[in-house]
């Protein structure tokens, strides 16, 4: 079974700080996402990387950037926390096979106060 | 831009009574993808259909794809309590996957 491990499950920062969201997998997956959930919209795309060092911006990456220094590990980085960035954010991974599905991480609530 | 509308947003049904979510595209989609979320947990894939007209069956679960690739319905029969989360589709334009909004499922015992 694929696992996908986020640092912290829930995170309390101040409008300001810097903020890092990591995710490990054990699955040798090239393919590693962030989203962000919402009440109402879904999960959008944060960012997300093929292979290591290697990063493309997804649907809204205003406000974050990404780090993917080694295979198994995707941070997510919030350069200047804001309370609009309070959401609950998932991991995912893939398999590089065409049509696989994504394994998500359980969540990192995040509330920027 | 490339987008899935999926509703309802919310259903409240009784145990026992059937649930359909809905999903559309307005472009066509390569596949699609159902995720069942439950609450306080994470999406965990239920099924991907990739053929026009598809119908596939998981236990009280069925999933179908539209004939134009555009829509895809997950129906439940006889909803349990198990069953309450929320249900998102996800469709595939190309490389991209979009999810839809998300249905809530709440089932009263």
């Amino acid at each position: 079974d694929v696992k996908v491990t986020q640092s912290s499950r829930y995170l309390v920062k101040r409008t300001g700080e810097k903020v890092f969201l990591e995710c490990v997998q054990d699955m040798d997956h090239e393919n590693m996402f962030w989203y962000r959930q919402d009440p109402g919209l879904g999960l959008r795309l944060i960012y997300f990387s093929y292979d290591v060092k290697m990063k493309e911006k997804g649907d809204i990456p205003e406000g974050y950037s990404v780090s993917r220094e080694k295979k198994e590990r995707f941070s997510l980085i919030l350069e200047s926390a804001s309370t609009n960035q309070t959401s609950m954010y998932l991991c995912a991974t893939v398999a590089g096979t065409a049509n696989s599905p994504l394994h998500f991480g359980n969540g990192t609530r995040l509330t920027v106060t | 831009g490339q987008q899935v509308m999926q509703i309802p947003q919310y259903q409240h049904v009784q145990e026992g009574e059937d649930f359909t979510t809905y999903c559309n595209s307005s472009t066509t989609l390569s596949n699609i993808q159902w995720y069942k979320q439950r609450p306080g947990g994470h999406p965990v894939f239920l099924i991907q259909l990739v053929k026009s007209g598809e119908v596939k069956k998981q236990k009280r679960l069925t999933f179908q794809f539209g004939e134009a690739k555009k829509n895809s319905s997950l129906h439940i029969t006889a909803t349990q309590t198990t069953d309450v989360g929320t249900y998102f589709c996800a469709g595939k334009y190309g490389n991209k996957l979009v999810f839809g909004a998300g249905t809530i499922l709440r089932v009263k015992s």
